[in-house]
């Protein structure tokens, strides 16, 4: 098992719908998770971090985390085209020496 | 957050050579990451460095291929040796928030093309 998997893309949803993208982790211990946004040809963004149980609200983007089953999820509302770009879910396991192991990845297209 | 500046940030390289990538941070940190992320692929760590120790690498990667140094808390450089061209790749520094040390930000990486 991939200590950290998301669900394989691409997604494509149609402008102002809600884009879901889920994530799964192995490692019951880990306390932080990231999603990353990356955009062709461009380094990872840091769009949003959790680290307890619930909903996180940024703008359009809502993280959800619920640690008892190792799941992390980021929600999009409003989807715009400028939101098309791969999304990174990132785990931070601090048992081992606090790496950030990615996921594959999803990548997102939002159609006008 | 953090500024994390790489040199290179783009080459073209010919088999068979080396090339060093240069990563400055704008603070102190204790920890920096190097990650590497083949075409069409997702983010591969390759090794974590700490100032004053050897770096840990991750497996599959060796400290021949890609050695590592750390010569203070705001440096550090990554070398892909003895390149082919399956080491095309975006090589990324990246670095923990200095202040709440959760966050991990990332520079704008390094693109090597190998010919």
């Amino acid at each position: 098992q991939k200590e950290v998997e998301q669900n394989s893309g691409p997604l494509s949803v149609p402008e102002g719908a809600i884009a879901s993208l889920n994530c799964t982790y192995s490692d019951r211990g880990s306390q932080s998770f990231f999603w990353y946004r990356q955009y062709s040809g461009k380094s990872p963004e840091l769009i949003m971090s959790i680290y307890s149980n619930g909903d996180k609200e940024d703008g359009r983007f809502t993280a959800q985390l619920n640690k008892a089953s190792q799941y992390v999820s980021l929600l999009i509302r409003d989807s715009q085209p400028s939101d098309s770009a791969t999304y990174l879910c990132a785990v931070r396991f601090y048992n081992q020496g606090g790496k950030l192991i990615f996921g594959q990845g999803t990548e997102l297209s939002v159609k006008p | 957050s953090a500024v994390i500046s790489q040199k290179p940030s783009r080459d073209i390289c010919q088999r068979g050579t080396s090339l060093t990538i240069q990563c400055q941070v704008d603070s102190q940190v204790t920890m920096m990451f190097w990650y590497r992320q083949q075409p069409g692929q997702s983010l591969t760590l390759i090794a974590t460095a700490n100032q004053g120790s050897e770096a840990t690498y991750e497996s599959g990667f060796v400290i021949d291929k890609f050695p590592i140094s750390r010569p203070n808390l705001t440096f550090s450089t990554l070398t892909v040796s003895n390149m082919s061209p399956e080491d095309s790749s975006i090589y990324l520094c990246s670095v923990p928030d200095a202040t709440s040390g959760n966050t991990i930000y990332f520079g704008e990486g390094s693109w090597l093309t190998v010919v």
